[in-house]
């Protein structure tokens, strides 16, 4: 069983539409990560999460350190927004991540 | 201010070759860690280097190796190419190795074995 499992492995949305991409964790953490990954292979940090919840234009972060579960919110969906979306965990120092496998994100005009 | 850069881009192997990535980090930043990424297994975690030490490692066999020299770049290097060697391989690099430090990745070196 991986240590960070992520739905849905696929999603399409119209444009406009309010997307939710669920992380659920098995192991203590130290921070939850949220990245962008386009097609060619770059991968953006989105949110770097302890606790809370965090925003940055249309996009919001949260975690539930509790339940072991983050999620990844895009309201007013565009096709810009079209990437696979990955969750990550970084447990002790560093940046050894565990990675989720995934979620490819397709908005359609 | 320069991002993550990874050379080369692209890179076609013969199996039994050798190959060596290089990663030049944000300046200022003195942590590299190193990532493999394949369609069968996703994003994998291979090694990372703090002050020029190897501060962790991950599960692959030593064919994969690393360094950081003292400007912080970082060189990775696989040994007796394998054709499942085939991936993208992805750094990325941070301030420090404290906990909770933000990562920047670099746009990735694809390897093709042949």
């Amino acid at each position: 069983k991986n240590e960070v499992e992520q739905s849905p492995q696929n999603l399409t949305a119209q444009e406009g539409e309010f997307i939710t991409i669920n992380c659920s964790y098995s192991v203590g953490i130290s921070a939850l990560h949220w990245l962008q990954q386009h097609p060619g292979g770059g991968i953006v940090s989105l949110f770097m999460l302890s606790s809370g919840k965090k925003k940055h234009g249309r996009l919001i972060a949260t975690i539930n350190i509790q339940e072991k579960h983050s999620s990844l919110h895009i309201t007013a969906s565009h096709p810009r927004d079209s990437a696979v979306y990955i969750c990550a965990v970084s447990r002790n120092t560093g940046n050894q991540f565990y990675f989720g496998t995934g979620t490819s994100l397709t908005v359609i005009p | 201010k320069a991002g993550v850069t990874q050379t080369p881009r692209y890179l076609i192997k013969t199996r039994g070759q050798q190959v060596t990535l290089s990663c030049s980090p944000i300046s200022g930043h003195r942590s590299v860690s190193w990532y493999q990424q394949t369609p069968g297994q996703g994003l994998q975690f291979l090694f990372e280097y703090f002050s020029e030490t190897q501060r962790n490692k991950g599960n692959f066999p030593g064919r994969f190796s690393g360094r950081q020299f003292s400007n912080s770049r970082s060189e990775m290097n696989v040994s007796t190419l394998e054709l499942g060697d085939s991936a993208l391989y992805l750094c990325a690099s941070s301030l420090g190795w404290e906990a909770n430090t933000e990562a920047f990745f670099g746009q990735g070196t694809r390897l093709t074995v042949v």
